[in-house]
Order: C-alpha cells, then structure tokens, then sequence
C-alpha cells in the first residue's frame, strides 16, 4: 500500500510570492490535514479535508488556503509569502474521524523563504 | 493554546536503558495518540489510546493514561539507537473529534 506523498520535496520562494503544495492521500483515506512545523517547534494545525470540504481550520492567516480533490489529494496554497512561512509542511490522511483514527503522515515539504 | 504538552523537553540515556516521557494536558479528552518523528521526516503513528483506557501495549511501547491526572506516559524499553526522534503527544478534545492537538515533543537521544 503506497503511503501518503507529498511534492515537491523542496521548494524555494521569495517573499511576496506564493506556492502551491501538493499531498496524494493513502488509498481509501477520505481526510486530508495540513499541518506547519517551523524549525524547532512542534506541528500547528492548519486544515483539514474531508469528502472535498474544508471540516476545521487553525489559526492561519487567509492567505493560507487549500482544496481537496474528488480523488482525496489535495492543494495547500500559501499567498503573499512572508519570511515565517518558512517551515516543514506537512500533510496527513486518515479514514474520517479525526480525533479517534490514527494519521498517516508524508514526508513533507520543506518551504523556504528568500 | 496548547492542550498537550511533553516531559521533558529533550531526554539522552544509553542503549538498553528505558525511556519514560510524559504528557500533560488541559481538558477532557476522547483519545490520545503518540507519535514518532525521525529528523526530517514525517510523523509515525505509534499507539492510540482512547480514555477508557489505561494501559496499552505495542512491542517496547508501554503507554498509559490517567484520566484523572490528565497525564499519560510513553515508556520505549530496551531501548535502541534506531529509537532516536521526537516523540509527540496528540489529543483530541472532548466536545469535538473536529481537531486533534499535537505537543511540542520530547527530544530522545539513545546513545550506542
């Protein structure tokens, strides 16, 4: 079973810019979450998908968005990039039911920002 | 604000010694899961434990939860050099399976 992947693996921006990050869910997983990791700091809650709506969002500007795909992947797009966004992105998936089904997490996307 | 938070912040023992890190937090819970993150890489789902729960168990990992403490404990035995990572805590809230919370992690260093 091929775990959850996330691409690209690396991206660089400068600020002001924006980027798109992209995350394929594991077979038969409905949710999607994001999540931030700055350097040193543990995970911040960014969004969560399900069924192709966004169910619950953390405290993040607006210029954090996203989407989730009929086929369960999904988009985090970050507009107007500042210096902060530089961080470890990271996206999970799990069968619906947050709180009590175990995450399977990608491998992130490291962004950084110029 | 944080609901859960890891004891303590960073922990180094030697290969074969046991690992105990500590999770507090705030509010009534439904679940609490741990976590493994090795260096740059994403996290791994290690044991969930739901509040009716007190004790679980997975290979090495010893989990339990004291509800009335608020509080749970990962315990690695024996440990290993390949055990090297942050371990996190992550809890739900009792009200809402809407959004599950994650500490800022324990730092663990085994030393071979």
């Amino acid at each position: 079973e091929a775990g959850v992947t996330q691409s690209p693996t690396h991206l660089i921006k400068t600020r002001g810019q924006q980027a798109t990050l992209r995350c394929s869910p594991i077979s038969g997983h409905t949710s999607v979450y994001w999540y931030q990791q700055a350097l040193g700091l543990g995970l911040q809650f960014l969004l969560w998908y399900d069924e192709g709506e966004e169910r619950n969002r953390g405290n993040f500007p607006p210029r954090f968005s996203g989407r989730q795909f009929p086929n369960y992947s999904s988009e985090l797009n970050v507009n107007a990039l500042e210096l902060e966004d530089s961080a470890l992105y990271l996206c999970a998936s799990s069968h619906p039911g947050q709180g009590n089904q175990p995450q399977h997490f990608g491998d992130g996307t490291r962004l950084s920002i110029l | 604000s944080q609901q859960g938070e890891e004891d303590p912040q960073a922990l180094s023992i030697q290969e074969g010694e046991n690992a105990t890190m500590n999770c507090s937090y705030k509010t009534s819970i439904n679940n609490l899961q741990w976590y493994r993150q090795n260096s740059g890489r994403g996290l791994v789902h290690l044991i969930l434990i739901r509040s009716n729960e007190r004790e679980k168990h997975s290979g090495r990992l010893r989990v339990t939860l004291d509800t009335s403490k608020k509080s749970s404990s990962l315990l690695i035995t024996a440990s290993r050099a390949a055990d090297t990572a942050s371990y996190f805590c992550a809890t739900d809230d009792e009200t809402s399976y809407d959004k599950v919370i994650f500490g800022p992690g324990t730092s663990l260093s085994v030393i071979p």
